[in-house]
């Protein structure tokens, strides 16, 4: 089946430790996207690309880097510049007819 | 990028239609409308879209006045597994690009 798939489910991080999320497609989606969501809140844009070797800043991109070197692949870092990383992360493909196809989330947690 | 506004919340009770509007002022001539439902920690899902008058499928209707500056999405005969935030979404996805989530209206649905 065809879809988004994150990794790992779950996360913890150290204070000062930089962490990458996983985010893998098989849609043949050109457009991925990573999306934050704090408790009780909506979706706030981190970093999306368009096409392969080409990504732009979202709302939030102060403290996460991201890659885009495969189609099929759009890695997440959290890195140690990020001072209040906990949260839910959605990655998510696009279909410009169909609309978006989201993964099942990362919820991080700083320990 | 069309700004949408949606209630915060509403409240139901099982085997009610429910109505959730979404104002969006300034839409754009190619600007398509889209809803999503979010269970959580999971990533939000499709529902419907529309471009103008009605729109129906099997989980929902979508209704477009003709000035397209609001919509109302009509979920008929709810149960209690259709609480979830749901979100609207004006989007013209052939250019998509920062593809904004507003925080959704939060529907609860009581025995």
């Amino acid at each position: 089946d065809g879809g988004i798939t994150q990794s790992p489910k779950y996360l913890f991080r150290k204070e000062g430790q930089n962490v990458t999320l996983s985010c893998e497609q098989n849609l043949n989606h050109d457009a991925m996207y990573w999306y934050r969501q704090d408790p009780g809140q909506g979706l706030r844009l981190i970093y999306y690309s368009q096409i392969v070797n080409d990504f732009q800043k979202g709302d939030i991109a102060e403290g996460y880097s991201v890659s885009r070197e495969k189609k099929e692949s759009f890695p997440l870092t959290v890195t140690s510049a990020q001072k209040n990383p906990t949260a839910f992360y959605l990655c998510a493909s696009l279909d410009p007819n169909y609309g978006y196809t989201f993964g099942s989330g990362t919820r991080l947690t700083v320990v | 990028l069309a700004k949408t506004t949606q209630p915060i919340s509403m409240d139901s009770y099982e085997g009610q239609e429910v109505n959730i509007t979404c104002s969006h002022n300034n839409i754009a001539t190619n600007d398509y409308i889209t809803w999503y439902q979010q269970f959580p920690s999971q990533g939000p899902r499709f529902i419907i879209q529309g471009y103008k008058t009605k729109v129906t499928n099997e989980v929902a209707s979508l209704f477009i006045p003709a000035d397209r500056k609001s919509s109302t999405l009509s979920l008929p005969r709810v149960s209690l597994s259709d609480t979830a935030v749901y979100y609207c979404l004006v989007v013209v996805y052939s250019s998509a690009s920062k593809i904004i989530f507003g925080s959704g209206t939060r529907l609860s649905i009581r025995p």
